[in-house]
């Protein structure tokens, strides 16, 4: 079946501590896209890439890092930068085409200990 | 900048009653709205759009959605609530060309009731 991928489904991290989640489609999409959710404040867009080896930065992103280097694959970093990190973080994905009709991966819940 | 609005944090409704979760809307242009579902620990799933068209937009599980200029409004409608219809609803909006990305709500909690 298609789908996005997200690895690993829990990931906790230490103080100062970089950590890498893992977004990997199989639908063929263009265009991918990770998202921060908090309670209360709904979603909130930290990269976007449309392209292979090229994103640009959404609302938030200071303190994460990205790369596309397949078209397959987009992979996020949250650096020690990222002073408040603890969240659920979602990947999604859309196709070439002009269509908004996102598909969403199952999540990470990250959380610093 | 676009943006949408929930006003509701909570709706509660008993199984069978109607249900409606609101968005309110404010862009520059003609607005692309959707709708989206997320269970406990998942991610989100689509229900439904506005692009252009009839003002009422039919989608999954038996939710439609009524788009009106005027108010600015785009909620989300159900005519008989069940318990599995329990879930975060977010209203999203296209963000201007160029960034071809949404931005959501807040979020609304839908709570039915046996």
């Amino acid at each position: 079946d298609g789908g996005i991928t997200q690895s690993p489904k829990y990931l906790f991290r230490k103080e100062g501590q970089n950590v890498t989640l893992s977004c990997e489609q199989n639908l063929n999409h263009d265009a991918m896209y990770w998202y921060r959710q908090d309670p209360g404040q709904g979603l909130r867009l930290i990269y976007y890439s449309q392209i292979v080896n090229d994103f640009q930065k959404g609302d938030i992103a200071e303190g994460y890092s990205v790369s596309r280097e397949k078209k397959e694959s987009f992979p996020l970093t949250v650096t020690s930068a990222q002073k408040n990190p603890t969240a659920f973080y979602l990947c999604a994905s859309i196709p070439g085409t002009n269509n908004y009709g996102y598909t969403f991966g199952s999540g990470t819940r990250l959380t610093v200990v | 900048a676009q943006s949408v609005a929930q006003p509701e944090d909570q709706v509660n409704v008993a199984e069978g009653n109607p249900l409606t979760v609101k968005c309110t809307y404010s862009v520059s242009g003609n607005p692309y709205l959707f709708w989206y579902v997320q269970y406990p620990n998942r991610g989100l799933q689509f229900l439904l759009k506005y692009i252009t068209g009839d003002n009422l937009v039919k989608g999954s599980y038996g939710f439609e959605a009524e788009f009106n200029k005027s108010q600015t409004s785009f909620h989300l409608k159900k005519p008989s609530a069940l318990v599995s219809d329990s879930a975060l609803y977010f209203c999203a909006v296209r963000d201007p060309p160029g960034r071809r990305a949404l931005t959501f709500g807040s979020g609304t909690r839908l709570q039915v009731q046996p």
